[in-house]
């Protein structure tokens, strides 16, 4: 199995602060991505990255930020929490984009309060 | 944009069989089928290309009608650890740029 691991596992912050969220493989695949998983809904891409620095945003971008200074961590930052981000974030990864299939990190539980 | 997935939950006995549609407003390039366990993280099933190829995997194949955007997951002689909730994730334009687009997810549940 491709190695990609997110952290925290999960997390409690309150309304208003800065949060980042941090997505780190071990294979070199060029394509990263964002999701957050929300009932009634299904995974809705937040932002992606298809190389370094090379980032774009996703149907639901609003109020997050994403950087990738190296090919192995694309970090998730919510730039001042909202009740409405509370949700499980996923991180998956991709060798050939859409060409083969996205294998997702455990995600993380994000609680805001 | 999101594909539409039915039935939205099913519940089946073990061995029977059944299928999860994904249908689509939008022409597409290729779906990719997954299965998400509760609590644990969605797992790769299958892509499919445009081309009305139809795949499997285990007890598990799937179709794609790219004239109507649609594609079908079947699942046959269900077992136990059939359980849990089916994506489907579409792409639109070809390229490996754009991401998928998934659909809210089919809950499935095999009792005994």
């Amino acid at each position: 199995d491709a190695g990609i691991t997110q952290s925290p596992r999960h997390k409690v912050t309150e309304t208003g602060t800065p949060v980042t969220l941090r997505c780190h493989q071990t294979e070199n695949h060029r394509y990263m991505y964002w999701y957050r998983q929300d009932p009634g809904h299904g995974l809705r891409l937040i932002h992606y990255s298809y190389g370094v620095k090379d980032t774009d945003k996703g149907e639901v971008s609003d109020g997050y930020s994403v950087s990738r200074s190296k090919t192995e961590d694309f970090l998730l930052t919510l730039e001042s929490a909202t009740s409405s981000q509370t949700s499980v974030y996923f991180c998956a990864i991709s060798l050939t984009g859409t060409q083969g299939g996205y294998t997702f990190g455990s995600g993380t539980r994000l609680t805001v309060v | 944009q999101q594909p539409v997935q039915s039935p939205q939950a099913v519940i089946l006995r073990e061995g029977e069989d059944a299928v999860i549609n994904c249908s689509s407003s939008k022409a597409l390039y290729s779906v990719h089928w997954y299965r998400q366990k509760h609590g644990e993280a969605p797992v790769f099933l299958m892509i499919l290309l445009k081309g009305g190829e139809q795949k499997g995997h285990e007890k598990i194949s799937a179709s794609f009608n790219e004239k109507k955007q649609q594609s079908s997951l079947y699942l046959t002689a269900s077992q136990l650890s059939y359980s849990g909730t089916y994506f489907c994730g579409t792409e639109i334009i070809k390229g490996g740029n754009t991401p998928l687009v998934f659909g809210k997810g089919t809950r499935l549940s095999v009792i005994a």
